[in-house]
């Protein structure tokens, strides 16, 4: 299986301001053959399900804000909230659907500094 | 817009055979492939297996014994059926569309609200 691990497991950022969150893979989850990262990021508020945020690394979801960003290849990845908004405060995960079993990162809380 | 929603029993005994089944409204399931994740309580993520609307499935090695989804155009539904529940199995069980481009399984991007299952004698 490919493990994927995150760092940190929490921050607490002030409003207005950068969050920045990582995520590590075992195994490189680039595709040579289309160069292609199989990234997602995921926000999941309390209560709620995930939603889908960014996926081949870098690409938003469509109607996702655009302080939201992500970069990397190969494996290593990270996910920025360029100013840190109230409605942010939720557990940030990133997972591989490079290959099965699909894997998720233990998550990131985001909260309000 | 698409729309998921699980249903399930809520409570189920040790050993017992778990079924759910998700239901998805404002599209059809014939096309793209749709997953079950689950997550125990104050825990992650973990994706329990698809179906692909041709009908193929794939399972997490970690589950696979126990594992059945399938398919059931006809009702625009797809389900899970868990073997021989233990309390490890106690979670929240989420239903996810899995987006396709072109043959390229990619992640999913539309998820029900999840529901809660117990396991307890």
């Amino acid at each position: 299986d490919i493990v994927m691990t995150q760092s940190p497991d929490s921050l607490a950022v002030s409003l207005g301001e950068r969050a920045t969150i990582n995520c590590k893979s075992s195994q490189s989850v680039l595709y040579s053959s289309n160069n292609k990262n199989y990234l997602a990021w995921y926000q999941q508020r309390p209560g709620q399900p995930p939603k889908l945020l960014i996926y081949w690394a870098s690409t938003r979801e469509s109607g996702v804000p655009d302080r939201f960003s992500g970069s990397g290849s190969g494996t290593d990845f990270t996910l920025t909230i360029s100013s840190l908004q109230a409605a942010d405060v939720a557990v940030y995960y990133c997972q591989q659907y490079h290959t099965v079993p699909f894997t998720f990162g233990p998550g990131t809380k985001v909260d309000i500094k | 817009q698409v729309q998921l929603q699980e249903s399930g029993p809520g409570l189920v005994k040790p050993s017992e055979t778990l079924s759910l089944t998700c239901t998805v409204s404002g599209g059809s399931i014939s096309s793209y492939y749709w997953s079950w994740v689950r997550q125990p309580p104050g825990k992650g993520l973990e994706w329990i297996g698809y179906v692909h609307y041709s009908g193929n499935t794939n399972y997490n090695p970690s589950l696979k014994s126990r594992v059945t989804i399938s398919l059931d155009t006809s009702k625009n539904q797809f389900s899970l059926r868990l073997r021989s529940v233990t309390a490890a199995d106690t979670a929240v069980y989420f239903c996810a569309r899995g987006s396709i481009f072109g043959v390229i399984l990619g992640p999913f991007d539309i998820w029900g609200q999840g529901t809660v299952l117990s396991v307890s004698s």
